[in-house]
């Protein structure tokens, strides 16, 4: 079975503070997605990376396909980056298109 | 521009009765998914159409239902409401056949009462 482990559950950080938040997968992929959600807010797509490093902004995503292993990185973090943020395989050798989600992490960055 | 909207944003039914959640998108994404969102659990699939007349089940199927008449719709049933499926659904959509990225509704909140 496929699973996606984010860490931390939550996470707490000041104002500029640099952050990561990890992502490990147990199957294979065709890419791995990282999506924001605001709280009460809809669901963004942030990134899908299959293989070294994105960048956007103040985000950085990696990943290690030998290592099964993400990380998203925000740097001179700010309290509008407060969000639930979710990883996702998207495994599309078996559901074409179907994603398999971590239980996100949420963030709160405080002023 | 393009987009994927939800209808209702919230809704509150009573335990028993039949709910149907829209989804509407102008991507012209062959792939429609819908999700729901609990705490503790993440988003999980309930059913998915990879294009018209072609529907799925998903890891949390029972007690309702999806149909695809067209490219642009996937109507969520809730065929008799109960308790435990009060949640947040997402819909999403995609493209067929090559990683590409998820597009999500705002998510309608349900209530069953």
């Amino acid at each position: 079975k496929n699973e996606v482990e984010q860490s931390p559950q939550n996470l707490t950080a000041q104002e500029g503070e640099f952050i990561t938040i990890n992502c490990s997968y147990s199957v294979g992929i065709s890419a791995l997605h990282w999506l924001q959600q605001h709280p009460g807010g809809g669901i963004v797509s942030l990134f899908m990376l299959s293989s070294g490093k994105k960048k956007h902004g103040r985000l950085i995503a990696t990943i290690n396909i030998q290592e099964k292993h993400s990380s998203l990185h925000i740097t001179a973090s700010h309290p509008r980056d407060s969000a639930v943020y979710i990883c996702a395989d998207g495994n599309y050798g078996g559901s074409q298109g179907n994603l398999i989600f971590g239980k996100g992490t949420k963030l709160s960055v405080k002023p | 521009d393009a987009e994927i909207t939800q209808s209702p944003r919230h809704k509150i039914t009573e335990t028993g009765r039949q709910v149907t959640l829209a989804c509407h998108q102008t991507w012209n994404h062959n792939n429609m998914f819908w999700y729901r969102q609990d705490l503790g659990h993440g988003l999980r699939l309930i059913h998915y159409s990879y294009g018209v007349q072609d529907t799925n089940k998903g890891e949390v199927s029972d007690g309702y239902s999806v149909s695809r008449s067209n490219t642009e719709d996937l109507p969520l049933t809730l065929e008799s409401a109960a308790s435990s499926q009060t949640s947040v659904y997402f819909c999403a959509s995609s493209e067929v056949g090559r990683p590409t990225e998820a597009f999500f509704g705002q998510g309608t909140r349900l209530t069953v009462v």
